[in-house]
């Protein structure tokens, strides 16, 4: 079974300034990994998500995350965050390799950028 | 343009009422799924179904009820035996299990 441990229930950063979101997660087998953002009474949207080959991920709206299997590892980066970037973000885990399995979300963290 | 459409947008359910949630989707998905979302609590699962007449249970199943008798269709039932229905819910579709799902914009479900 897979698990998923976001570090920071919330993280408040200035505009301009870069982020990080922790996600570290746990399971036996190889995984696929995602990133969502949630703004305020809106449904998730995809952000990035990892399935195989290279480990740096590129997404939309800037965001970028590392698949660090040694460190089972995820976080998504920032180098410069925008106002319109204060959402709620989920990291999700799922087994990888063609293995059934449904998503496992984390609880969560609420990123808030300040002016 | 393709997507989820979830409705109501906001409910309101009575003691001892059972309330349905729509889910239509048009994505041509073969997996659909129902989650319960609370402050804190992230993304619990409800119910899912991959295939049409097929659907098991999640994490948190008691209290709700589902029905896949479409492809396009997987409306969720918030029983009277949902002690504490109170919460955001959101359906979600996609191809396989493991793959990246795309979201409806939810329904708020609050008891009068």
């Amino acid at each position: 079974a897979q698990s998923v441990t976001q570090l920071d229930s919330q993280v408040p950063v200035f505009e301009e300034a870069p982020v990080e979101l922790r996600c570290n997660y746990s399971s036996s087998v190889s995984v696929y990994l995602f990133w969502y953002v949630q703004y305020p009474n809106q449904g998730l949207q995809l952000l990035l998500k990892y399935l195989s080959g290279s480990t740096l991920v590129k997404g939309i709206n800037g965001f970028e995350a590392e698949f660090n299997k040694s460190q089972t590892s995820f976080h998504l980066r920032k180098p410069s965050v925008h106002i319109s970037d204060t959402a709620e973000y989920f990291c999700a885990v799922t087994a990888g390799g063609g293995s059934q399995g449904n998503l496992i979300f984390g609880k969560g963290t609420k990123l808030s950028v300040k002016p | 343009d393709g997507g989820i459409t979830q409705s109501p947008k906001y409910l309101f359910r009575k003691e001892g009422q059972n309330v349905t949630l729509s889910c239509e989707q048009n994505l041509n998905h073969d997996a659909m799924y129902w989650y319960r979302q609370d402050p804190g609590q992230g993304l619990r699962l409800i119910y899912y179904s991959q295939i049409v007449n097929d659907f098991q249970k999640g994490d948190i199943a008691e209290g709700y009820s589902v029905s896949r008798e479409k492809k396009e269709s997987f409306p969720l039932t918030v029983t009277s035996a949902q002690k504490n229905p109170t919460a955001f819910y959101l359906c979600a579709s996609g191809h396989r299990s493991n793959q990246p799902q795309h979201f409806g914009d939810g329904t708020r479900l609050s008891i009068l």
